[in-house]
């Protein structure tokens, strides 16, 4: 079927508003990432989860940030208080919990996020 | 503290020519190493991983645990692989760690 799917492709949004960015796994893959891409900084992961299990949320940058997966399937991630510096393309990826695709992630498009 | 170092930002050879995109790695357990390629206006994929020990599209990486390196080889560059590549290590399916990136420009 498709692969991860990211909404919206760009956000513009003000210093101070909250956003929200949506990420559809792979159908199957349990394990669900969120990276940040940005020009000084490079991949950075911010969060991860696998299954039930309780997220790693051990990238996450600030108490700004935070992000849920319901049912297990479709994850949210959201910036409350939007600085300049979140200004990024944020990458959501998933991946299989066993067999031999184990370890791979297929990442989506990315949010563009421009914070003014 | 896992860490994986791409020395070059920018590697810039003609077509045909032989290309190696560094990277060395620093980690205490026994992680698994990949190749991430991100072409212009595409999305990250995978290029290589190093359980796999195949080559795609004629690239080649070799785990070398003593020299903790897991350099991207090509014997003849072609046009078409000019992108950005990272190298990245993960263990036990978690996080991704990456390096800062290797733009390849293959000139004609």
């Amino acid at each position: 079927g498709a692969g991860v799917s990211q909404s919206p492709s760009n956000k513009v949004t003000e210093k101070g508003k909250d956003v929200e960015l949506r990420c559809d796994p792979i159908s199957g893959h349990t394990a669900l990432y969120w990276y940040r891409q940005s020009l000084g900084q490079g991949l950075e992961f911010l969060i991860y989860f696998q299954g039930n299990s309780a997220p790693d949320k051990s990238g996450l940058p600030s108490d700004r940030f935070s992000a849920e997966r319901t049912g297990g399937s479709v994850s949210t991630l959201t910036i409350q208080r939007t600085q300049q510096e979140d200004s990024a393309v944020y990458l959501c990826a998933s991946s299989l919990a066993g067999g031999p695709a184990k370890n791979i992630q297929y990442f989506g498009a990315g949010t563009r996020l421009s914070v003014l | 503290a896992q860490r994986v170092t791409q020395p070059e930002k920018l590697l810039s050879v003609f077509k045909g020519a032989p290309v190696e995109l560094k990277c060395n790695y620093s980690y205490s357990g026994s992680p698994e190493l990949f190749w991430y390629v991100q072409y212009s206006r595409q999305r990250l994929q995978l290029l290589l991983r190093h359980i796999s020990r195949e080559s795609i599209k004629g690239f080649t990486a070799d785990l070398n645990k003593g020299e903790t390196s897991f350099h991207l080889k090509k014997p003849f560059a072609q046009e078409e692989d000019s992108a950005m590549y990272y190298c990245a290590l993960t263990e036990y399916g978690n996080k991704l760690v990456f390096g800062a990136g290797t733009i390849l420009r293959v000139k004609s």
